[in-house]
């Protein structure tokens, strides 16, 4: 079946400093991958949709300059959390569209900014 | 407005009592998947429904799609503390654009009493 792998699975950083964090398809390739976000005691929210090699579409909502996707490759999407602050702490999960093996889900990053 | 409601919101029962949670929208689903997970860990995939009128039971969880396809819920019968976490419905939705996004319900947190 196909593996979607994400990394970190955890990462704690300082309060005004970057953090990406990486969805890469392994047995499959990627046009879509999608980028979630979920609150403690909340459901899982779309932030964006990245396609690969064109720009992603943001959510209502959801700042692009400070949450930048780059979907450079068919196997890798990244999402980078600029200049974190502590409201950004949160837990990250990514998913990939193929077609035969429809979503498939990373297993989520643990951010915590400090 | 949220695309996909989940009622209920939380739950809590005594352990051995049957529950359901239901996951509606306001738009025809092409495919609905329910999800258990935990805050802060990956997804666990329960059952993906396709067709209008379908069911799907696995242990003791069973899930029905209704005919128009808008409307699914998820039946635990006897349950066991080991069934509670937050039970997620996702879906594809269409968008203005004519492409599609996959989202997730808001979430139902079910906790199980011994």
């Amino acid at each position: 079946g196909a593996v979607v792998s994400q990394h970190p699975s955890r990462v704690i950083c300082k309060s005004g400093t970057s953090v990406k964090i990486e969805c890469r398809s392994l047995d499959f390739q990627a046009t879509t991958m999608f980028w979630y976000r979920q609150f403690p005691k909340q459901s899982l929210m779309l932030m964006a949709t990245s396609n690969e090699g064109s720009k992603a579409t943001y959510e209502q909502g959801v700042e692009k300059d400070k949450f930048l996707i780059n979907h450079a490759s068919l196997t890798l999407s990244t999402l980078t959390v600029t200049s974190a602050h502590p409201e950004d702490s949160s837990f990250y999960i990514c998913s990939a569209l193929e077609g035969s093996y429809g979503y498939t889900f990373g297993s989520g990053t643990r951010l915590t900014v400090v | 407005s949220q695309e996909l409601e989940q009622s209920p919101q939380s739950l809590i029962v005594q352990e051995g009592k049957n529950l359901t949670i239901n996951c509606t929208s306001s738009k025809t689903l092409y495919g609905l998947y329910w999800y258990k997970q935990k805050y802060g860990e990956g997804l666990i995939f329960l059952m993906m429904l396709q067709k209008g009128g379908e069911e799907k039971s696995h242990e003791k969880i069973t899930a029905k799609l209704d005919e128009k396809k808008q409307q699914s819920s998820l039946h635990i019968t006897a349950s066991q503390p080991s069934h509670a976490g937050i039970y997620l419905c996702g879906a594809d939705i269409s968008t203005t654009s004519g492409t599609y996004k996959y989202i997730f319900g808001t979430g139902t947190r079910l906790k199980v009493l011994a």
